[in-house]
């Protein structure tokens, strides 16, 4: 079956711009997770979803990112006035549940290049 | 609070060799353990993972990781390595109970030559 997406694959904008970033999970996954990899690290945590609700949103780094599921199935990551630290790919991950241990799957992500 | 170390951000070994990339965690009780492969241009895939019971993982592409309670460990192992395994490497831990979040170390970059 498909597995999860993630559009666009990359987005250049400019510093102070506003973003958007899509993901798109396995069907019938009811888990989804935001994670941010900058250049040489790993990825970071920055929020998860169980169904529409954010079960933990403690890993976004200020209020300019904020995460939005309202159907339960896509998501969208909104980042408001970029700034060139935000520069990272984005990593959309989604799991069968919320219980710690089950297997997140990964989308390719979402280069942000911030000018 | 939960981290996971590699230490090595950087190996080359030559094709046909044997492997082993280390990690360490810490964190207040056994967690789940988790080896992540990421390819240029790819997402991240999922070689292997333990939850509990048998210390010796097997997982896909001829990998095996191994728990060690004593030493905080979960290093990966391969007995021969292919030129198709350079890639880089990350492993995880997840926390036990609800909280599904992964935490992820640097990663180690796997270089093969021939």
């Amino acid at each position: 079956g498909a597995g999860v997406s993630q559009t666009p694959s990359n987005k250049v904008t400019e510093k102070g711009k506003y973003v958007e970033l899509r993901c798109d999970p396995i069907s019938g996954h009811t888990a989804l997770y935001w994670y941010r990899q900058s250049l040489g690290q790993g990825p970071e945590f920055l929020i998860y979803f169980q169904g529409t609700g954010a079960a933990d949103d403690s890993g976004l780094p200020n209020d300019r990112f904020f995460a939005v599921r309202p159907e339960g199935s896509v998501s969208t990551l909104k980042i408001q006035r970029t700034e060139r630290g935000d520069s990272a790919v984005y990593l959309c991950a989604s799991s069968l549940t919320l219980a710690g241990g089950r297997e997140q799957f990964f989308g390719p992500g979402t280069r942000l290049t911030v000018l | 609070a939960q981290s996971v170390t590699q230490p090595d951000i950087h190996i080359t070994v030559s094709e046909g060799a044997s492997l082993e990339l280390r990690c360490n965690y810490s964190y207040g009780a056994t967690p789940y353990l988790f080896w992540y492969v990421q390819s240029p241009g790819q997402g991240l895939q999922l070689l292997l993972k333990y939850f509990s019971g048998d210390t010796l993982v097997q997982g896909i592409k001829g990998f095996e990781a191994e728990f060690k309670r004593s030493q905080s460990s979960f290093n990966l192992r391969k007995p021969s390595v292919h030129w198709s395994d350079a890639a880089e490497y990350f492993c995880a831990v997840g926390r036990r109970g609800s909280q599904g979040n992964l935490i992820f170390g640097k990663g180690t970059k796997l270089s093969v030559k021939p």
